[in-house]
């Protein structure tokens, strides 16, 4: 089983708040992504880290920001939520392998909505 | 452009076989993934497949064929715990996942 967390599970929020959601893995991964996912639709990815200090945007144009500072956490922060922002957000690591791929891990996801 | 298509949904019986087809265009490929994802739940790892031909793991099972840009996933002995929306995925050449919208398969008695 994955040791993958995400908080808060679920949260409703005013227009214009600034929030960050956490992601924390013990697994030890290098990589780490955050997915923005809509009822029935494809997993869009907003950011990603290769390891500590690297963070790289994802195709999902988003007013978000990310840190990665430690290994094992990976926070996302929007900085003015807005209601376009209501979605569920996932979080997910992998390592790399030998072989150069390895599947990803996801946590069990935050549901948030912007009122 | 890169893309992943998969049909929206399907409706199998319990006990019977069912597959599932996804074709991808990608910039470059470096394998394809399975994933299922239950209702409201985070997606879960079923498969992965670099290179052509058939993987088996249990019930379920994995087909490529890289020159046809296709593959699909084959669940045998449906059981009523199987409905779950089906995610395929395709690795492009910068090791980016590219995800389709998913399948959801709905499991009848």
């Amino acid at each position: 089983e994955a040791d993958i967390y995400q908080t808060p599970r679920y949260l409703v929020i005013g227009t214009g708040k600034k929030i960050t959601l956490e992601c924390s893995q013990t697994m030890g991964h290098d990589k780490m992504y955050w997915y923005q996912q809509d009822p029935g639709m494809e997993l869009h990815l907003i950011h990603y880290s290769y390891g500590v200090n690297s963070t790289e945007k994802g195709d999902l144009s988003s007013e978000s920001t990310v840190s990665r500072i430690r290994t094992e956490h990976f926070p996302l922060t929007l900085e003015s939520a807005r209601p376009s922002h209501t979605s569920q957000y996932l979080c997910a690591s992998s390592e790399y392998t030998r072989e150069g791929v390895n599947e990803q891990f996801f946590g069990p996801g935050t549901r948030l909505t912007v009122l | 452009g890169q893309n992943i298509d998969q049909p929206t949904e399907m409706t199998a019986t319990e006990g019977a076989i069912v597959q599932i087809n996804c074709t991808y265009q990608t910039s470059g490929f470096n394998g394809l993934f399975w994933y299922q994802q239950h209702a409201g739940e985070a997606p879960t790892f079923l498969s992965y497949n670099v290179l052509d031909g058939l993987e088996e793991k249990g019930r379920f099972s994995s087909f490529l064929s890289r020159s046809k840009g296709y593959s699909y996933l084959l669940l045998k002995e449906l059981q009523m715990k199987d409905s779950a929306s089906y995610l395929c995925a395709a690795l492009d050449s910068n090791y980016q996942l590219i995800w389709g919208a998913g399948t959801k398969l709905i499991i009848k008695p």
